[in-house]
């Protein structure tokens, strides 16, 4: 049978409706949070960023949401579109080293 | 806006060839880096550099060497390919600074080692 660390946990979602996009960050003293997005056969692409002194940021259609208590990341995406279809993944960064540790992501797939 | 080029976007090389994989960058960064990308396992770093002529070893160097002999470029250098060396790579740059700040990504080199 197949890997199941081959398959991306995937949202699907109808196009107006509202994406939340969940992460859990594995260490307590990160402090810089980031979100991508991956289109197919592309680079990742920068979304949104946030630093831990913040709880909420917000973009253009999007908005992160930081609760260091939980260690968890998200981001919402409001009126999704099929243009927001792609992977999506986190990135955490700080604490004793200033790399960025990534994600797996999540596949994120819009319904017209 | 930041470009990160990657010259080629994709390769295919033969087990035991040596293979070079160029980035450059146009907007004076500090940092450059070299992940790979397989599926499930997400992004995976292999080399990073601060500065011309520095270089740091990421989290699986192992068969891989890089070089930065100007700001702009950072080279990743497979020395023999191996099949398990098949992957997308990514190069990425940043502005500088010790903390963690966005990366610019270019859009991948796939690299298939027959």
């Amino acid at each position: 049978g197949e890997s199941v660390g081959l398959h991306l946990p995937t949202l699907s979602v109808q196009e107006g409706d509202n994406s939340i996009i969940n992460c859990a960050y594995s260490n307590s003293a990160s402090d810089y949070f980031i979100w991508y997005k991956q289109e197919s056969g592309k680079g990742p692409q920068f979304i949104i960023d946030i630093r831990s002194n913040m709880d909420k940021r917000q973009g253009q259609r999007v908005t992160v949401l930081l609760n260091k208590t939980v260690k968890h990341l998200s981001l919402q995406i409001a009126a999704t579109q099929p243009g927001d279809s792609a992977v999506y993944f986190c990135a955490e960064g700080g604490g004793a080293t200033n790399k960025l540790i990534f994600g797996t992501g999540t596949l994120l797939a819009v319904q017209p | 806006d930041v470009k990160v080029t990657q010259s080629s976007r994709y390769l295919v090389k033969r087990t035991g060839e040596k293979v070079f994989l160029e980035c450059v960058q146009d907007m004076d960064h500090e940092n450059m880096f070299w992940y790979r990308q397989d599926p499930g396992l997400g992004l995976r770093l292999i080399y990073f550099s601060y500065d011309v002529k520095m270089k740091e070893k990421g989290d699986i160097p192992e068969g891989y060497s890089v070089s930065r002999e100007k700001k702009e470029r950072f080279s990743l250098i497979l020395e023999s390919a191996s099949t398990n060396q098949t992957s997308m790579y990514l190069c990425a740059s940043s502005l500088s600074g010790a903390r963690s700040e966005k990366l610019f990504f270019g859009s991948g080199t796939q690299l298939s080692v027959l």
